[in-house]
């Protein structure tokens, strides 16, 4: 069935430094690669996606890369702050109408440390 | 920015009873969704709604769950009847046909005592 796997599952980097968040996925029909954000208490919220027909999405200090070939898809953070510390879910979308169920990874857990 | 908005923040029920959960979507959106998460687990596939009707659920959506899209504006799901397992986190989401996210709400979480 559909899958989505996270790597690693927490991840602890030092305040400035990157973090990347790999996630595989199972299915090749996926077209649509969103990341969510969500901090305790709130509802996962879209910082990032990615669509299949590209490589490499950018957004300050966030960017995505996809690899259809491999079925991979990562996160990257750069020049990490305090406030980038929550649980990262990456997903991704079969099928080509908007109606389509988000299948959701089990999450990254990402701590910023001072 | 507009937002998706869930009523109650957190509901506790007696196992057996009914429940509501209620759901504002952004105006302009078409599709609607329903994901639940278990603490600490991850974010599960509901039920999508579109045009007035379910079009597609998942295992979990069995026949204690409905959704409904009472008028205008409000989404809501509905268990019938509560099972402790159904302590979680549920979270409405929408989205418009031509945007690349989806919008989630804040959540409600529901607590089956």
């Amino acid at each position: 069935g559909e899958n989505v796997e996270h790597h690693p599952s927490t991840l602890s980097v030092q305040e400035g430094d990157s973090a990347v968040i790999k996630c595989t996925y199972s299915d090749s029909a996926s077209n649509y690669f969103p990341w969510y954000k969500q901090e305790l208490g709130k509802g996962p919220q879209l910082i990032i996606d990615i669509r299949s027909n590209v490589g490499e999405k950018k957004d300050q200090r966030i960017a995505v890369t996809l690899n259809k070939t491999a079925k991979h898809f990562s996160l990257h953070i750069t020049e990490t702050q305090p406030e980038d510390s929550a649980v990262y879910f990456c997903a991704a979308v079969w099928g080509m109408n908007r109606d389509d169920k988000i299948i959701f990874g089990k999450g990254t857990r990402l701590h910023i440390l001072p | 920015e507009p937002e998706v908005t869930q009523t109650p923040s957190h509901q506790v029920t007696q196992m057996g009873q009914e429940v509501i959960l209620r759901c504002v979507p952004i105006s302009n959106h078409l599709y609607f969704y329903w994901y639940r998460q278990i603490l600490g687990q991850k974010v599960e596939f509901l039920v999508s709604f579109y045009n007035n009707e379910i079009s597609e659920k998942s295992e979990i959506f069995d026949d204690q769950f409905s959704v409904e899209r009472p008028d205008g504006s409000n989404f809501t799901l509905k268990i019938r009847s509560t099972k402790l397992e159904d302590s979680a986190m549920y979270f409405c989401a929408s989205s418009a046909p031509a945007s690349g996210g989806y919008t989630f709400g804040s959540g409600t979480r529901l607590t089956v005592v």
